[in-house]
Formats: structure tokens, sequence, C-alpha cells
């Protein structure tokens, strides 16, 4: 399995408190990913980076910011946490040196269950 | 981004095959397309991809008609641990934004 950790992996918060989300990479791959998941809805993407300090909107990117400072890091960040973003977060690796990376392999990581109260 | 279609689930047998079709009209021509796997509780899994035709590898089977506005992932004499949801996924080359959708969640009973 690719070397991808996320951390934590179950987080229980109050609504309007600021989280942030690690992902960590083993594999020095350019693209990380991050996406959440609800039922009826599938995997969404929300911010993804090319390199570090590269970073993009996806498709669901209102009330979360992200960093990279480092290629083995990504962070997503919920400046101020609603009940809404209660959900599994997932980040994801790829390959690739250009637009077409989104069409290699993503792996992804274990997930994190968040849940805001 | 081209937007796809796919059954909201399927139930088999142990044995089966299993063909799950995925509708993609507005395909562009640069577009590939790719599945997923994903049990419950862990991220997707990689499964096949492919542009046109038909791709065979060690799990499943993809296959591509010509006007490529379809695609029918195949997967052979299916186990219970084929239990899983299944994502069709096309994306424009030059937009990062590729989205899983919803999935096709695929039942196998004993």
């Amino acid at each position: 399995d690719a070397g991808i950790t996320q951390s934590p992996r179950h987080k229980v918060t109050e609504t309007g408190t600021p989280v942030t989300l690690r992902c960590h990479q083993t594999e020095n791959h350019r693209y990380m990913y991050w996406y959440r998941q609800d039922p009826g809805h599938g995997l969404r993407l929300i911010h993804y980076s090319y390199g570090v300090k590269d970073t993009d909107k996806g498709e669901v990117s209102d009330g979360y910011s992200v960093s990279r400072s480092k290629t083995e890091d990504f962070l997503l960040t919920l400046e101020s946490a609603t009940s809404s973003q209660t959900s599994v977060y997932f980040c994801a690796i790829s390959e690739g040196t250009s637009g077409r990376a989104l069409y290699n392999e993503q792996f992804f990581g274990p997930g994190t269950r968040l849940t805001v109260l | 981004l081209a937007k796809t279609t796919q059954p909201i689930s399927m139930d088999s047998y142990e044995g089966q095959e299993v063909n799950i079709t995925c509708s993609h009209n507005n395909i562009a021509t640069n577009d590939y397309i790719t599945w997923y796997q994903q049990f419950p509780s862990q991220g997707p899994r990689f499964i096949i991809q492919g542009y046109k035709t038909k791709v065979t590898n060690e799990v499943a089977s993809l296959f591509i008609p010509a006007d490529r506005k379809s695609s029918t992932l195949s997967l052979p004499r299916v186990s219970l641990s084929d239990t899983a949801v299944y994502y069709c996924l096309v994306g424009i080359s030059n937009d990062y934004k590729l989205s899983f959708g919803a999935g096709t969640t695929v039942t196998v009973r004993a």
C-alpha cells in the first residue's frame, strides 16, 4: 500500500471551532488531494495541490483552506467548523508532472471521520 | 466536466459476471475513463482505465464502444469480497476538478 497516513483518524468538535486535518505521504508524489465523502454524494474534491505552495480549489471548497509547505504534508483547515462539514475526509496522492496527473492512479489514505456538533 | 450516470445499485450472486454501465454523453476527445472500487471504511482503489475499445487486467475488463458515450466495467466470476461501491470517472484533461459521483453499490450474495 502507498505510504499515506491521515491524522487524526476520528475527531469530534463543536460548531465554530477551528479544525486541521493532516495528510502525510512517504511516496514523494507531486499531487495531493482532499476529498469529502457523504451519503448519496460519493467523493467530492475539496482542494488539491500540484506542488509545494501550489494549491487550487475543487468542487466544494467553500469553508475550507489548505496549505502545503513540504512535499510530504498537505493540511486541510476548517477555520470555523459547521455541522454541514460533518463527513469522512480522504486524502489522496498521485504522480504526474502535467495536467494529465488526474488520470494517473490516485492512492487514498484511510480517511478521517469528523463530527461537528 | 463530463457528467457520468451509473446505476445506484446492483445485486449479483457468487460466480456470476457483473457488468456496470456508465453513461458519459459529453465525453471530450482527450478524456479517459477510469474506474475505482471502494470497500466500506476504506478509501477508493484504482481498478482500470481505458480510452477506447477494450482493456483487461487481472481484476476486470473495460469495454468502450466506438462513440465513447458509455463504458462497461465487467467483473468476471464475482465473489463475496467484490461487494463494494464502484465509481466511473471521466475528466477533462486540462481541468483538475475530477468528480467521483455517487457510484454503484454492488452486492454479491452467496
